[in-house]
C-alpha cells in the first residue's frame, strides 16, 4: 500500500515568486489536512478539505496562501509571491474519515525561499 | 483550542538506556497519536493510542484518558532511535479533526 505522496520534497523558491505543493492522499482516503513547521517549531494546523470542498482553513495565513483538492488529482497547496517567512516544511495528512482514525503523514515537502 | 506539553524537551542517553517520554493535554483529547521525526525530517507514525498500553518492539506507549496525560517507552535505546518525538491529539469537543502537537522531545542517543 502507497502512503500519502508528497512531491517535490525540495523545492527551492525566489522571493515573489509562487510555489505548488502536492499530496497525493492514501489508497481509500478522502480527507486531507495541511499542516505546516517552521524551523525549531512544532506542526501546526493549516487547512482541512475533502474532495472538492474546505472543510476548515482556520490555520492558513489570510493572504498568499490556498488550497484545494479537486475532483480529479492531488491536493494542491499553492503559495503566491513568496517570501522568506514561508520558508518551512509543509506535511500533509490523510484519513479515511473524520475522527476515530489516525492521520498518515507525508515526508513533507522542504520549502526554501532565496 | 487545547495545548499540548511535552516533557522533557530534550534528552541525551547512552545507548542502551531507557527512557520516558510524557505529553500532558489542558483537555481532552480523542485519537492521540506519537511520531518520530527523524533527523532526515520524515514524520513516522509510532502509535495511534487514544486510550490503554500499546507495544511495538522496543516502543510502547500508554495513554490515561481520564487524567489527560500519554507516556512513550523507549527501551534498549539506540542510536537510529534519535531526533524529535512529537505527541499529538484532537481535541474531544468542537473542531475535534485537526491534531494539536506538542513542541516535542529532542531525543540524541549517543553510542
Amino acid at each position: 500500500n502507497a502512503g500519502v505522496m508528497q512531491n517535490p520534497r525540495h523545492l527551492v523558491r525566489r522571493r515573489g515568486q509562487e510555489a505548488r505543493l502536492r499530496c497525493s492522499p492514501m489508497k481509500g482516503h478522502s480527507h486531507v489536512y495541511w499542516y505546516r513547521q517552521l524551523p525549531e517549531e512544532g506542526l501546526k494546523f493549516m487547512v482541512y478539505l475533502q474532495k472538492e470542498n474546505i472543510i476548515d482553513e482556520s490555520g492558513m495565513p489570510k493572504e498568499r496562501f490556498s488550497a484545494e483538492f479537486p475532483k480529479e488529482g492531488p491536493s494542491i497547496l499553492r503559495i503566491q509571491q513568496v517570501v522568506r517567512g514561508d520558508s518551512a516544511a509543509y506535511f500533509c495528512a490523510s484519513s479515511p474519515q473524520r475522527q476515530g482514525q489516525p492521520q498518515h503523514f507525508g515526508d513533507g515537502t522542504r520549502l526554501s525561499i532565496l | 483550542g487545547i495545548q499540548v506539553e511535552q516533557s522533557p524537551p530534550d534528552l541525551i542517553l547512552q545507548e542502551g538506556a531507557n527512557s520516558t517520554l510524557r505529553c500532558n493535554f489542558s483537555d481532552s483529547v480523542n485519537n492521540l497519536q506519537w511520531f518520530h521525526q527523524n533527523p532526515w525530517g520524515q514524520l513516522i507514525n509510532l502509535f495511534y493510542i487514544p486510550s490503554g498500553t500499546k507495544q511495538n518492539g522496543r516502543l510502547s506507549a500508554t495513554t490515561v484518558a481520564t487524567e489527560r496525560y500519554s507516556l512513550l517507552y523507549i527501551s534498549s535505546s539506540q542510536t537510529t532511535d534519535s531526533g524529535v518525538y512529537f505527541c499529538a491529539g484532537r481535541d474531544s469537543g468542537g473542531s475535534n479533526y485537526k491534531l494539536t502537537f506538542g513542541k516535542g522531545t529532542l531525543l540524541t542517543v549517543n553510542p
